[in-house]
């Protein structure tokens, strides 16, 4: 079964400051997507971002984006100048094209100060 | 504009009732989702759906039930709940292939069973 660990809990940034997101898979599969899901204060959560693994280039979407080590089974999400509204629970996620589920880390929790 | 909805934000039950947890969604999406979200634990996927009628367990069905009539509506039932399903309940939904595609999340329902 694949495995998802987010070994940082929480974090927090200063407001227009980078700040880095840490995520390792462990999975045998050599096709897979990966994904970086936000959930703010009482919002819902939505995609950030989303990577094929198949696809060298790393995803980028605006001031978000990640870096994929595939040997190393890493899957990081780099955020640049952060903003008050980035304050949310972040998670990691892993689909294998073997597998019928979504596998989820235990999430970090970021928050941006002013 | 997609849209997640689920009945009730918060709800409040008792040890040994039944209690039904219902999701709506209007994107004519094939596969629906139930997880729960404990903190330290991220999200658990309790069951899933790829059809009207069809349904899947996830990494934690025991407890639970579910129900899917209507293309666009998704029940989960507790048959008795207990305490240690106070938990956060998402629902979510996505088009085609299981996982490989964004999933669109409900806002959660707080569940407390006393």
């Amino acid at each position: 079964a694949q495995t998802v660990t987010q070994s940082q809990p929480e974090m927090s940034v200063q407001e227009a400051e980078t700040v880095t997101l840490s995520c390792t898979y462990d999975t045998s599969e050599s096709n897979y997507y990966l994904f970086w899901y936000k959930q703010p204060p009482s919002r819902q959560m939505i995609l950030v971002i989303r990577q094929e693994a198949y696809k060298q280039q790393n995803a980028t979407e605006n001031r978000f984006s990640v870096n994929f080590q595939k040997a190393a089974k890493s899957f990081s999400l780099k955020i640049s100048d952060s903003q008050l509204g980035d304050t949310a629970m972040y998670f990691c996620a892993f689909w294998g094209t073997s597998g019928s589920r979504l596998t989820f880390g235990e999430g970090t929790q970021l928050t941006v100060n002013p | 504009d997609v849209k997640v909805t689920q009945s009730s934000r918060y709800l409040v039950k008792r040890t040994g009732e039944k209690v039904f947890l219902e999701c709506v969604q209007d994107m004519d999406h094939e596969n629906m989702f139930w997880y729960r979200q404990d903190p330290g634990l991220g999200l658990r996927l309790i069951y899933f759906s790829y059809d009207v009628k069809m349904k899947e367990k996830g990494d934690i069905p025991e407890g639970y039930s579910v129900s899917r009539e209507k293309k666009e509506r998704f029940s989960l039932i507790l048959e008795s709940a207990s305490t240690n399903q106070t938990s956060m309940y998402l629902c979510a939904s996505t088009i085609g292939t299981l996982g490989a595609y964004e999933q669109y999340f409900g806002p959660g329902t707080r569940l407390t069973v006393t």
